[in-house]
């Protein structure tokens, strides 16, 4: 079954700084992957989702750019704010349901 | 429309114990699933259904039970509850395969002593 990874557990950086998380997936049949934020207490909620036939996406101050060569997508954040601090999940389709990564939690001070 | 609801939002229960995960939507989804999420381990799939009477084994499946009788509720039952599944329980829905959003519902914290 699908498996994926997800890097760094934990992203400190200063407001105003661009974040970076990365992951990996192993079923080379999955073609959808998108990337949840979930805050403190609160269910997790969709950010941004790609899907196989695009290399890119963006929506304001996030993007998410996909290599389906080497099986990894990223999840990029600019401009970060101190309510972008939360706990982001990557999530690939293996087969007929998501796989999430671990998740990272990114803290963003001020 | 009120989406994905989950009751109870709380419970404790004792080792042995059993007890069913109430979960219902109102947006004629027809794929619902069962998550558990622990600190550090990400959200893992323990059950899914892809429409009533089927559903199916996720990554994490021992130790629990589903069934699907209607397109709107999908109920997650714990028998023989043990300390192992102290987690918070998430209950998603999605309108078609999975490569549409899932729509979460606010979670069930369960705690197992």
């Amino acid at each position: 079954g699908e498996n994926v990874e997800q890097h760094p557990s934990t992203l400190s950086v200063q407001e105003g700084d661009s974040a970076v998380i990365k992951c990996t997936y192993s079923d080379s049949a999955s073609n959808y992957f998108p990337w949840y934020k979930q805050e403190l207490g609160k269910r997790p909620q969709l950010i941004i989702d790609i899907r196989s036939n695009v290399g890119e996406k963006k929506d304001q101050r996030i993007a998410v750019t996909l290599n389906k060569t080497a099986k990894h997508f990223s999840l990029h954040i600019t401009e970060t704010q101190p309510e972008d601090s939360a706990v982001y999940f990557c999530a690939a389709n293996g087969g007929t349901a998501l796989i999430f990564g671990k998740g990272t939690t990114l803290s963003v001070s001020s | 429309n009120a989406g994905v609801t989950q009751t109870p939002k709380f419970r404790i229960l004792k080792i042995g114990q059993s007890m069913t995960l109430q979960c219902t939507q109102d947006m004629n989804h027809n794929y619902m699933y069962w998550y558990r999420q622990d600190p550090g381990m990400g959200l893992k799939l323990i059950y899914y259904s892809v429409g009533a009477g089927i559903t199916d084994k996720g990554e994490v499946p021992n130790g629990y039970n589903v069934s699907r009788s209607t397109t709107e509720d999908f109920p997650l039952r714990l028998e023989l509850a043990a300390p192992s599944q102290t987690s918070v329980y998430f209950c998603a829905s999605s309108s078609t395969t999975a490569v549409s959003p899932l729509h979460f519902g606010n979670g069930t914290r369960l705690t197992v002593t």
